[in-house]
């Protein structure tokens, strides 16, 4: 079955502590992307990726670092600088960035206490 | 500055109604519009896609209408289904490759 992975479904982090959460498609696909979603907000795309070895920020990078060193898997690492850290994190993938359309993830729900 | 609007929120229905629900963006100049749905606690379905040069598109009882010269897009559904019952966002793709995401309706289909 071809398709997006996150894990873990839920997870909880005491505040302070960084944590990462996963992201891996079997898709063949170039550009990966997170994205984190509130409640009554749309998504916002905190960092993408265009290929391997290469990532950029999006509007909300602050507090958060990726890493590409594989095509199938795109990490994010919640730092302990974001500032408000609880949220439901979404990782999308696409054939290239541009206007393809995007595959999502289940999603990771982060609670931070 | 680019944005994606929907209205409304949350929208309630009785099984077997026709609905529409609406997207409205600031900017005409866009690439694409894709539609989601979104069960809670869960990730993106999409549904559909259209192209900056069409008009529509349809799969089953969805039908999606773009009209670019008044920033608007809808998602018609017909003999609506409380299976149908999620949130249905929209997301706008702009020429610089920004994509921007609505806030979603959220609808509920009575039995």
């Amino acid at each position: 079955d071809g398709g997006i992975t996150q894990s873990p479904k839920y997870l909880f982090r005491k505040e302070g502590q960084n944590v990462t959460l996963s992201c891996e498609q079997n898709l063949n696909h170039d550009a990966m992307y997170w994205y984190r979603q509130d409640p009554g907000q749309g998504l916002r795309l905190i960092y993408y990726s265009q290929i391997v070895n290469d990532f950029q920020k999006g509007d909300i990078a602050e507090g958060y670092s990726v890493s590409r060193e594989k095509k199938e898997s795109f990490p994010l690492t919640v730092t302990s600088a974001q500032k408000n850290p609880t949220a439901f994190y979404l990782c999308a993938s696409s054939i290239r960035r541009g206007g393809y359309e995007q595959y999502f993830g289940p999603g990771t729900r982060l609670t931070v206490t | 500055k680019q944005e994606v609007t929907q209205i409304p929120a949350a929208l309630s229905v009785p099984e077997g109604e026709n609905l529409v629900l609406n997207c409205s963006f600031t900017d005409s100049a866009i690439y694409n519009l894709q539609w989601f749905r979104q069960d809670p606690g869960k990730g993106l379905t999409s549904l559909l896609l259209i192209q900056s040069s069409q008009r529509e598109q349809t799969s089953g009882r969805l039908n999606a209408s773009l009209d670019k010269s008044s920033g608007r897009s809808t998602l018609y559904i017909a003999a609506s289904q409380p299976g149908d019952s999620a949130t249905y966002l929209c997301a706008v793709r702009f020429p610089n490759n920004d994509m921007r995401f609505g806030a979603g309706t959220r609808l509920t289909v009575k039995p």
